[in-house]
């Protein structure tokens, strides 16, 4: 029952590094998002797709790159990691035909950049 | 201003206390309300929708009152466990999940 998965789950960047942070669900979800969270500042979206092929930017995209080649996988990129992308990173799914209409989350990813 | 605001907390509660949770959201055709749960270093789980009706769930009541774009939880006897953050959640269109920042909750023995 793995539902939504993300991984690294511990992450230290130098400043200027790029890494990936992959996420995958095995529910049929067409929409995938990608948030980051920070004290204080509750979940932001930064990345969105509504379906394989189709990405849009959320409230926090620059730095950030996405893309959706299959219904299960929906990547986030770091370009060039800043200090000010240290932050808790959760990968969610969801589908207009769950019932409830309820979005399911990843473990998330502490990623620290020095 | 936010487009979802929450009690900015930390609420703490003796064991056994009723609290309650606020939170506003500013776009009008919001379309469907969440209070989610989020424990410390983990992720955010579902703890309930909420309908226009209000509607309950044990110890845990959720209102909605669209006219003054306003929704509550309300928890009862109070246990240890409850201790967490509490996120009110709206969606606008599609699947766009809105996030207030939480309230945090401490209840003490």
């Amino acid at each position: 029952n793995a539902g939504v998965t993300q991984t690294p789950k511990f992450q230290v960047l130098k400043t200027g590094q790029s890494m990936t942070l992959q996420c995958a669900q095995d529910m049929n979800h067409e929409y995938m998002s990608w948030y980051r969270q920070d004290p204080g500042m509750g979940l932001r979206l930064i990345h969105y797709s509504v379906g394989a092929g189709i990405t849009d930017q959320g409230e926090v995209p620059n730095g950030y790159n996405v893309s959706r080649s299959t219904t299960e996988d929906f990547p986030l990129r770091l370009l060039s990691a800043a200090p000010s992308q240290t932050s808790v990173y959760f990968c969610a799914s969801s589908s207009s035909s769950t019932p409830g209409n309820t979005i399911y989350f990843g473990e998330g990813s502490w990623l620290t950049v020095v | 201003r936010k487009e979802v605001e929450q009690d900015p907390g930390p609420f703490n509660v003796p064991e056994g206390a009723t609290v309650a949770f606020n939170c506003t959201y500013s776009n009008s055709a919001s379309q469907s309300f969440f209070w989610y749960r989020q424990d410390c270093r983990k992720e955010p789980k579902l703890l309930m929708s909420v309908y226009s009706s209000g509607n309950e769930d044990g110890r845990f009541t959720a209102q909605l009152n669209r006219a003054s774009q306003y929704i509550s939880l309300l928890i009862r006897d109070s246990k240890l466990s409850d201790s967490a953050t509490y996120l009110c959640v709206v969606t606008n269109y599609g699947q766009n999940f809105v996030f207030g920042p939480g309230t945090r909750l401490s209840v003490l023995p």
